[in-house]
């Protein structure tokens, strides 16, 4: 069965530190992909990242960073100077593949972020 | 953003009765999905499609049914609804080698 893991529910750090959020996952596919996506306040799902298993690369976009580490089955998300707007639920997710071809993605149960000044 | 519109946006219904929820998607996608956001257990899948009536259950499919006569539109209905269906629903479209976008989500309340 798949699982995903994010082992803190809330963190709250003052503006301008640099914050991880933490993702462990467990699935016996070989080929899957990995998700992260934010919650704001308002509600809506804004798809953030999609990490296919094959690609161990870490990324960087803007002020924010993922790591990738299949041997611990960890995908790491990292954002550096952290800013109020960044305030939100944050989701990582595991998909595994279903009939037709679709992916069906397993959250994990999300970590609250709080950005203080 | 990708074209996902979801009605309506919030429902008051009492227990015992039928609802239907709607998902609309001008993208031209062959996947369609259903979740719930519950607190502590982040989004579960109900039922998706990947295909004009073709469809399959996913792990809190009880008591949801779906139905897909066009492309476009997903729609998931509650036969006769619950207070634990009381929920936050998300339509999503994507999937296979697309990336997964969410539409903005259904407040269902059931008193």
């Amino acid at each position: 069965a798949q699982k995903v893991t994010q082992a803190q529910t809330e963190i709250s750090v003052v503006e301008k530190e640099d914050v991880t959020l933490d993702c462990v996952y467990e699935t016996r596919d070989t080929t899957y992909y990995l998700f992260w996506y934010k919650q704001p306040p308002s509600g809506e799902l804004v798809f953030l990242i999609r990490r296919n298993s094959f690609d161990e690369q870490n990324e960087i976009s803007g002020r924010y960073s993922w790591n990738f580490q299949k041997s611990t089955s960890s995908f790491n998300f990292t954002i550096t100077a952290s800013q109020v707007v960044d305030s939100a639920v944050y989701f990582c997710a595991l998909s595994q593949w279903v009939t037709g071809g679709g992916n069906k993605l397993t959250f994990g149960t999300g970590t609250q972020l709080k950005v203080e000044l | 953003d990708a074209g996902i519109t979801q009605s309506p946006r919030h429902k008051v219904t009492e227990t015992g009765t039928p609802v239907t929820l709607r998902c609309h998607q001008t993208e031209n996608h062959r996947y369609m999905y259903w979740y719930r956001q519950d607190p502590g257990h982040g989004l579960r899948l109900i039922h998706y499609s990947y295909g004009v009536k073709d469809t399959d259950k996913g792990e809190v499919s009880d008591g949801y049914s779906v139905s897909r006569s066009k492309t476009e539109d997903f729609l998931l209905t509650l036969e006769s609804a619950t207070s634990s269906q009381t929920s936050v629903y998300f339509c999503a479209i994507g999937g296979g080698r697309e990336k997964l976008f969410f539409g903005s989500g259904t407040q269902l309340s059931v008193l």
